[in-house]
């Protein structure tokens, strides 16, 4: 089983409209990344959080994290049409050998 | 900006070929990794290299092996390509720190094909 679900699997919304993304884990972490996906290319680094820190925000993008419910949340805020694509989550944890560990995506579509 | 190059975009091999797939990064990074991604499956590490001439094996290392001759260049190797290798091939590279992993830098992909 992953370390790493993100949920929804899949979320489309309207330009303009804020789009939040959740992540759960299973074990203690020593912090947790987000990734961004086009389609068909290489993965392309958004934010990385601490477990001791709560909130960060870079831009339009806004990820909290409560390591009491093991879990992340990714918020983008008035989307575009260019933010389609697949976001994941990434956690770096002792237990996991100090290894990424992807989880299976959530693929947004931003309709214009 | 750190640059990941991956030496091919697109492959198409037969099953039983030796299939060698490049990874070359600029920025003198220590770790350098190896993943497939397959739809539903997220991104599975395959190898990793935290120095020249050391790998340690991912989680799904079975049908390949990998080669760091030099810091920038991380090589995977397919020894005798199967149909379900057939996938999406990713290398990253990051610096160390500490023990915790940083920010990885990802190549474009290399979505290789075996018929």
């Amino acid at each position: 089983s992953q370390q790493g679900e993100e949920d929804p699997q899949a979320l489309s919304i309207q330009e303009g409209e804020n789009a939040t993304m959740n992540c759960s884990y299973k074990t203690s972490i020593n912090n947790l990344q987000w990734y961004r996906q086009n389609s068909g290319r290489g993965l392309v680094h958004l934010i990385l959080i601490r477990s001791n820190e709560r909130e960060k925000h870079s831009g339009r993008l806004r990820v909290t994290l409560d390591t009491s419910k093991k879990s992340s949340s990714l918020l983008i805020t008035a989307s575009r049409a260019a933010d389609t694509a697949s976001y994941f989550c990434a956690t770096d944890a002792a237990e996991y050998g100090n290894k990424l560990v992807f989880g299976a995506g959530t693929i947004l579509r931003v309709k214009s | 900006d750190v640059k990941v190059t991956q030496s091919s975009r697109y492959l198409v091999k037969r099953t039983g070929e030796k299939v060698f797939l490049e990874c070359v990064q600029d920025m003198d990074h220590e770790n350098m990794f190896w993943y497939r991604q397959d739809p539903g499956l997220g991104l599975r590490l395959i190898y990793f290299s935290y120095d020249v001439k050391m790998k340690e094996k991912g989680d799904i290392p079975e049908g390949y092996s990998v080669s760091r001759e030099k810091k920038e260049r991380f090589s995977l190797i397919l020894e005798s390509a199967s149909t379900n290798q057939t996938s999406m091939y990713l290398c990253a590279s990051s610096f160390p720190r500490g023990q915790a992993q940083e920010t990885q830098y990802f190549g474009p992909g290399t979505r290789l094909l075996v018929l």
